[in-house]
């Protein structure tokens, strides 16, 4: 079956590093994206891993273990805007991208 | 440049019904999918076209079809509405054939069935 799983909600203070995990039991993986939503917004990409290790792009990093199914999204110096749902998504072959469960994320003062 | 519109915005339907709702990509891409979000879940992929032709499919039934149209826009049918096929759906576009491209999602139109 095709699975990625995140814990529901998180809380943060501003200022702080918050890091959000996605586990996954999945067939013919092809890599790991991370999406941020507003309540009431769309979703926008954030990050993509390829290939296992870190990618950094300004306070946001992700990283990506695929032996252990594994990935997550960190974030640092957290602002209260970044206070929104995450999802990881998978692409699990016959490009089909699968949503995680999604994290509430909220940043307190 | 303006990004991925999404027409109409909200939309009540009675069960049994059809519903089509459509989309216009970022010019230039020439990928679009299709998802549906129910509200506290995240977005359950339903179609891919490129090119205008289908290039993904997700878990839905039959009654589901879509298409895109020579200038990449598209349209999202749905047959004998159902309770449960109120949602949000959203569409996005991209520039590339594979879905783990960057995504950039339109606002999404809200269905609501009744």
């Amino acid at each position: 079956g095709q699975s990625l799983e995140q814990p529901s909600e998180v809380t943060a203070v501003e200022g702080a590093i918050v890091q959000i995990n996605c586990t996954y039991q999945t067939s013919g993986f092809y890599g790991l994206s991370w999406y941020q939503q507003h309540d009431g917004g769309a979703p926008t990409f954030l990050s993509y891993n390829a290939l296992d290790g870190l990618e950094e792009t300004g306070r946001f990093s992700s990283f990506l273990s695929r032996s252990d199914s594994y990935g997550y999204l960190l974030l640092q110096e957290l602002q209260m805007k970044d206070s929104a749902s995450y999802f990881c998504a998978g692409e699990t072959g016959a490009n089909n991208l699968f949503f995680g469960t999604g994290t509430r994320l909220t940043v307190i003062p | 440049d303006a990004g991925v519109t999404q027409s109409p915005t909200h939309l009540i339907k009675t069960r049994g019904q059809q519903v089509t709702l459509r989309c216009s990509p970022i010019s230039g891409h020439k990928s679009v999918s299709w998802y549906q979000q129910v509200l506290g879940q995240g977005p359950q992929f339903i179609f891919q076209y490129y090119e205008k032709e289908e290039r993904g499919r997700g878990n839905f039934p039959d009654r589901f079809s879509a298409r895109q149209f020579p200038n990449y826009s598209s349209e999202l049918n749905v047959n004998a509405l159902l309770l449960g096929d109120s949602a949000l759906y959203l569409c996005a576009s991209s520039l590339q054939r594979e879905v783990v491209d960057e995504q950039f999602f339109g606002p999404g139109t809200r269905l609501t069935v009744l």
